[in-house]
């Protein structure tokens, strides 16, 4: 079993559809969680990070995380079709090797106008 | 300000032959990492650097991937007798600091294609 495990997709939704896009973990220690949004041939930039289970929103983009369950999610409100990329989620623990971020394989997202 | 840039963006080469791929880190930003991004395997880390010096080679596969990083800033990494597998779109980023709080900011990446 790989240490996060994320649904490759591809998924396709029109326009204002809220998406939403899910990892889950096996590693315990993992203590920061980000998504990151990839264009094609461009690399990830990132798009949310959190450290706490609960929900964090930016405009609209809502990540949340259930530390209990092992789970994170990344909710897409009014999705756009500028919005279609791979979203891929990372995280990592607090240890002293924390800068290695582990990814998820992304999921392909395409938003139909 | 600028970003992270990666050269060439693109490399065709035949197998056995060694490439060398350059990461321009952002200006200022100590810590930089090299990711290697293959279909079905997603973004796999490769090494980190802390300033000049590489703390963590880990993520390497083999010994014929090495990499070095000069005067803080720039950093190659080169790839001897290329097979097959090593196909793959190779990504840098770089960060202020090497805490996980610490944003990774990724270049473009360099899509290398061994035939």
């Amino acid at each position: 079993q790989k240490e996060v495990e994320q649904d490759p997709g591809p998924l396709s939704v029109p326009e204002g559809a809220i998406v939403s896009l899910n990892c889950t973990y096996s590693n315990s220690a993992f203590q920061y969680f980000m998504w990151y949004r990839q264009y094609s041939r461009k690399g990830p930039e990132l798009l949310m990070y959190t450290y706490s289970s609960g929900n964090k929103e930016d405009g609209r983009f809502t990540a949340q995380v259930d530390k209990s369950s092992k789970y994170i999610s990344l909710f897409i409100r009014d999705s756009q079709p500028s919005d279609s990329a791979t979203y891929l989620c990372a995280m990592t623990h607090s240890g002293g090797s924390n800068y290695k971020l582990t990814f998820g394989k992304g999921t392909l997202l395409t938003v139909n106008p | 300000g600028a970003g992270v840039s990666q050269s060439p963006s693109n490399k065709v080469t035949e197998k056995g032959k060694d490439v060398e791929l350059r990461c321009d880190p952002i200006s200022g930003h100590t810590a930089l990492y090299w990711y290697r991004q293959s279909l079905g395997q997603g973004l796999e880390f490769l090494i980190y650097f802390q300033g000049n010096s590489a703390p963590d080679k880990s993520g390497l596969p083999s010994d014929r991937f090495s990499a070095e990083r000069t005067g803080g800033s720039v950093s190659t990494l080169t790839i001897q007798r290329t097979q097959q597998e090593d196909s793959a779109v190779y990504l840098c980023a770089s960060s202020p600091g090497t805490s996980g709080a610490d944003t990774q900011y990724f270049g473009p990446g360099t899509r290398l294609t061994v035939l």
